[in-house]
């Protein structure tokens, strides 16, 4: 496999469940990133790990909890989401070098709906 | 307050072509920028992107222009093809933070 890939494609889950969406790069990158985009908004970052550290949380609300056991694999766990969650959740991966700028990768994303 | 902006929700160009997509940003640390093109159910495809140290960057049918005075970019491709269609992204970067900040996006549609 190349590229980034995220599982499930699709989501659909009551508030009160448990869940978890996976990412995996598979381009030797050492950052980790997730995004929302919800419709007709740009699309808005909301962790980033860098080296499986974490740099990042853009104000993200406690219900959604990263994990990034290693540089290749990250995790986004979520936990009693509102309907306002429901939105494409994207991973990507870079790499991210001292003085180099360098493009993120992105998968195909996962559709979350909330009922 | 958006930092970076795309004002044109779509434009629809007949093939052959030229079509010219703009973005406009207002944060003056933003010193890299990037295009992505997306096609539905799929994620976010990097296209090209440039260097606050140059204004114009080329690959193939893509070109990107910079004009740092006026906070504008461009891209521009020549000629279009019916495959073009997709919505591009402009995004943009500032040199400590290597976060991106991304536009609303542009519905490009190629017409045959």
């Amino acid at each position: 496999e190349t590229g980034v890939t995220q599982t499930p494609r699709h989501l659909v889950m009551g508030m009160t469940n448990k869940k978890s969406l996976k990412c995996e790069q598979h381009l030797g990158h050492n950052a980790m990133y997730w995004y929302k985009q919800s419709a007709k908004k740009p699309l808005e970052l909301m962790f980033v790990y860098n080296f499986k550290e974490q740099t990042e949380n853009n104000s993200v609300p406690s219900r959604f909890s990263p994990e990034c056991p290693n540089s290749s694999h990250l995790f986004l766990h979520l936990h009693t989401l509102q309907p306002e969650d429901s939105a494409l959740y994207l991973c990507a991966s870079s790499q991210r070098g001292e003085n180099s700028n360098q493009p993120q990768h992105f998968g195909d994303g996962t559709r979350l709906s909330i009922l | 307050d958006q930092q970076v902006k795309q004002n044109s929700p779509s434009l629809s160009v007949q093939e052959g072509r030229i079509s010219i997509l703009n973005c406009d940003y207002t944060n003056s640390m933003f010193d890299y920028f990037l295009w992505y093109k997306k096609y539905p159910a799929e994620g976010p495809t990097f296209l090209i992107s440039i260097s606050s140290i140059k204004d114009k960057n080329e690959d193939g049918r893509f070109t990107v222009f910079l004009n740092k005075s006026a906070k504008h970019l461009s891209l521009h491709i020549v000629p279009s093809q019916p495959g073009d269609s997709a919505v591009y992204f402009c995004a943009a970067s500032d040199g400590s933070a290597r976060q991106l900040t991304f536009g609303s996006g542009t519905q490009l549609t190629v017409l045959p």
